[in-house]
């Protein structure tokens, strides 16, 4: 399978806890994103690289969400400090930028609940 | 800054029956513009995209959409539904690849296919 891939696929933990999920991009893919979604709603921006600098943050993107690229393949996204209002699904997705444009494939998601 | 409006949260049709679901968006720049489909539990799947080529586009799965400048609409649309088309949809905006390609979503709309 050559898709985006995120793990965990679900995390339970209790407030106060951290957590960090990992994304597998595609291949040869230069963009990363993230993004949360929450039930009901569409999806929301948090944060993107484009290789390993991330370019923008969302102000959903509190001091407790902290996101790397170190080598501009896999992204991990870490939540210190958890609140239950964190409950959601996290969603990665990649994209490779060219002069044609640029489609952004998402990965399963991990779904995370703050007991 | 751009927005996307999906009117209905909800829409039910039959088996075999028209599949029309709305989509209006907003922005100062030419927008890029994407139907996304997620089933329960599962990642964001492409179903089609606008990126200026030409204004009728075709996606996967028998659905098509229709950019209308005038109407800053870029409705969805399958001419017959299958069971296997009850999901959630979603509209998004983005600036393109010359800036951030961060996508704006929509509300989402639940597609349900009655037999």
């Amino acid at each position: 399978d050559t898709g985006v891939s995120q793990d965990p696929r679900h995390k339970i933990t209790k407030r106060g806890q951290n957590v960090t999920f990992r994304c597998d991009p595609i291949s040869e893919h230069n963009r990363l994103y993230w993004y949360r979604q929450t039930l009901g709603q569409g999806p929301e921006f948090l944060t993107y690289f484009q290789n390993e600098a991330q370019l923008e943050k969302s102000r959903l993107l509190s001091d407790r969400f902290s996101a790397e690229r170190p080598k501009g393949s896999f992204s991990t996204l870490e939540i210190q400090r958890t609140e239950q209002g964190d409950s959601a699904m996290y969603l990665c997705a990649s994209s490779l930028v060219s002069l044609s444009g640029e489609t952004q494939y998402f990965g399963p998601g991990t779904r995370l609940l703050v007991l | 800054a751009q927005s996307v409006t999906q009117l209905g949260s909800h829409v039910s049709v039959s088996e075999g029956a028209l599949v029309l679901l709305r989509c209006n968006y907003s922005s100062s720049v030419p927008p890029y513009l994407f139907w996304y489909v997620q089933y329960p539990n599962q990642g964001l799947q492409l179903l089609l995209k606008y990126t200026s080529a030409a204004t009728l586009v075709k996606g996967i799965n028998g659905f098509e959409a229709e950019f209308k400048k005038s109407e800053t609409s870029f409705h969805l649309t399958k001419p017959s539904a299958h069971m296997s088309d009850a999901a959630e949809y979603f509209c998004a905006v983005s600036r393109g690849s010359s800036n951030t390609g961060k996508l704006i979503f929509g509300q989402g709309t639940t597609l349900q296919v009655k037999p």
